[in-house]
């Protein structure tokens, strides 16, 4: 069955330091990937996707994320973290053709002064 | 581009009510999806429309709850006879075809 693993629940980093959040991805085919970004209470907000070619894919402020099809991985990272950045991501994984999204149980990001 | 919208924000029923939400995706957007989400958890996928045709369902979705989609434009979430399960964000996406989903804020629903 697809599934998606992100290992961390919660990670703490200073403002300032680099940032990589882990996500593993179970799937037979090669799959669309997601980053999401939720605040408190709102709705989930694209950070970048994957869908084929380049394997290293660049977002929406300031993040990227590597896919890693011999790991099954899809790490998200971002060199510099800044203090509007705490949130829930969230990975995510959908079929090809793409109608439903699997995703992760969320890494909470901390980040402190 | 308006983005998602859904309405309302919150509710708070008692258990047994039925409650309905709403969702009115993005107007070029022709799929619509329904999530639920729970405390600490990813949202888990509901249902899924692809303009007024309802193309798959989780089985997450008991006989209580019901999604319709009449004009293939907005979408409205019904849930009969409450549970203190069914507390929980139940977010809306829409999408033109399979590029990545656009979500609302959701709908918060409270059981008492």
């Amino acid at each position: 069955a697809q599934s998606v693993t992100q290992p961390d629940i919660h990670i703490t980093v200073s403002e300032g330091a680099s940032l990589e959040l882990r996500c593993n991805y179970s799937y037979g085919a090669t799959p669309y990937l997601f980053w999401y970004v939720q605040s408190p209470g709102q709705g989930l907000q694209l950070l970048l996707k994957y869908f084929s070619g380049d394997t290293l894919v660049q977002g929406i402020k300031g993040f990227e994320a590597e896919f890693k099809r011999s790991q099954s991985s899809f790490n998200l990272r971002k060199p510099s973290v800044h203090w509007s950045d705490a949130a829930e991501y969230f990975c995510a994984v959908a079929y090809t053709g793409g109608f439903k999204t699997i995703f992760g149980a969320g890494t909470r990001l901390f980040v402190k002064a | 581009d308006t983005g998602v919208s859904q309405d309302p924000r919150h509710k708070i029923t008692k258990r047994g009510q039925n409650v309905t939400f709403r969702c009115d995706p993005i107007s070029e957007h022709n799929r619509l999806y329904w999530y639920r989400q729970t405390l600490g958890q990813g949202p888990e996928f509901l249902t899924y429309f692809q303009n007024e045709a309802q193309l798959e369902k989780s089985r997450l979705l008991s006989d209580r709850f019901s999604a319709e989609r009449p004009k293939g434009s907005f979408s409205t979430l019904e849930i009969q006879r409450t549970e203190q399960g069914d507390s929980a964000m139940y977010l809306c996406a829409s999408s033109f075809r399979d590029q990545p989903q656009h979500f609302g804020d959701g709908t918060r629903l409270s059981i008492l």
